[in-house]
Order: structure tokens, then C-alpha cells, then sequence
């Protein structure tokens, strides 16, 4: 299997952009997946298939990727969305991973 | 309502057993893939095995550090998911998640409902 790599931290103000990265050599084939983890709870899916996001989840959630990145994009931070972030993939053999997870603060 | 519930945690001592169960209601259980997920205390996520539906091959595939030493079994009739836990680690020490494959999200591998968890802690 393969590596995804996240910046541990990311820090940003409220109103502001906040851009999470996730690196791995082989998201140009295989889909990302990002999960939102507040402490003490499960995590919970907001994007899936590199950009769509499930129902319930705010439009200020949005995925991209290019080439062997994929990008969580948080829209007009608000403080509820202080939290650790994880990107996931996996391989066609079966085998699914997460990346190490970033800690976003709002300043 | 659509749930996801885990039981069986506990303290084992190195080397020991233990079976987790994960029961779920609100959804057709037989129909989904189902997998556990597990986080070591201020950690990260780590995929631990996945089992597919009796329809798709009912196979399991596991993640390195858990093969040959974990096995995940599921109960259609008892809408209940299983992890048997054997020769465990003091490294095995985690919250463990049960979760669903692509139920919402169809030709995906979206973890898409997740349990809340249930804490393993192997220590002498």
C-alpha cells in the first residue's frame, strides 16, 4: 500500500480560507475521501470522491485534487469547524489508509 | 434511525483474546461492506480489516500489523459485525470503530456511518 501525507497543523482566523492538503503518489487513480474528527467523537465523512460533499454537510466544504494532491478547502471558517481533519484513499488491492491527520485551529 | 453500536471492550493482558461486536440497525446490514477502523489514544486513524457483503464474496481483507493475528466475521441474521482479537499487543491499544463501506455512497470507499467507538487497552 501507500502513503498519504498531511501538514500536521494548519491555523487559521475566523471569515478566513482554510486549505488542508493531502499528498500521496497514487490519488491521481484512486479517489480521496476527507473526515472531520472533533475531540472525543467518531469522525465524519464531508467529502468524498476528491469533491463531493454528503448531504448534510455545509456548502463552505469543498475537495479538489491535482495530480498527486488532493485539497480539503474550508470556506469562511467558522469556531465549530476547529477540529482534526483526516484524508483516506485506497488501493486496488483492497487496502484502504488515512493520512496522519491535521489539526486545524481557529485563531 | 441508523446506528451503528460497539460492545466488548475492556483490559486484556498481552497475548490475550478479546471480540468486539458492532450492532447495527436502521439500514439493511446484509447489504453493506463493513470494516473497523481504530485510533491509539492522541493518535491517528488506522483502517484495521474489512469484510464485504455475502453478496459480493463475503472475503476479508486485513491491514499488515493485524493479519493473521485479527479476524472479522459478521451475523446477517443478527445484523452484527465481529472482530476477534487474538495474541494482542500492547501497540493494539485503541478506541475501535465499526464502520460501513460506500452505503450511502454507491462505487465508492467512503466510511460513511461510523459507530462510537469502543476503547481496547492491552497492558499487563
Amino acid at each position: 500500500s501507500y502513503e498519504l501525507t498531511q501538514p500536521p497543523s494548519v491555523s487559521v482566523s475566523p471569515g478566513q480560507t482554510a486549505r488542508i492538503t493531502c499528498s500521496g503518489d497514487a490519488l491521481p487513480k484512486q479517489y480521496a475521501y476527507w473526515y472531520q474528527q472533533k475531540p472525543g467523537q467518531a469522525p465524519v465523512l464531508v467529502i468524498y470522491k476528491d469533491s463531493e460533499r454528503p448531504s448534510g454537510i455545509p456548502e463552505r466544504f469543498s475537495g479538489s485534487s491535482s495530480g498527486t494532491t488532493v485539497t480539503l478547502t474550508i470556506s469562511g471558517v467558522q469556531a465549530e469547524d476547529e477540529a482534526d481533519y483526516y484524508c483516506q484513499s485506497a488501493d486496488s488491492s483492497g487496502t484502504y489508509m488515512f493520512g496522519g491527520g491535521t489539526k486545524l485551529t481557529v485563531l | 434511525e441508523v446506528q451503528l453500536v460497539e460492545s466488548g471492550g475492556g483490559l486484556v493482558k498481552p497475548g490475550g483474546s478479546l471480540r468486539l461486536s458492532c450492532a447495527a440497525s436502521g439500514f439493511t446490514f446484509s447489504n453493506a461492506w463493513m470494516s473497523w477502523v481504530r485510533q491509539a489514544p492522541g493518535k491517528g486513524l488506522e483502517w484495521v480489516g474489512r469484510i464485504k457483503s455475502k453478496t459480493d464474496g463475503g472475503t476479508t481483507d486485513y491491514a499488515a500489523p493485524v493479519k493473521g493475528r485479527f479476524t472479522i466475521s459478521r451475523d446477517d441474521s443478527k445484523n452484527t459485525l465481529y472482530l476477534q482479537m487474538n495474541s494482542l499487543k500492547t501497540e493494539d491499544t485503541a478506541v475501535y470503530y465499526c464502520t460501513t463501506i460506500s452505503y450511502y455512497y454507491d462505487s465508492s470507499d467512503a466510511f460513511d456511518i461510523w459507530g462510537q467507538g469502543t476503547m481496547v487497552t492491552v497492558s499487563s
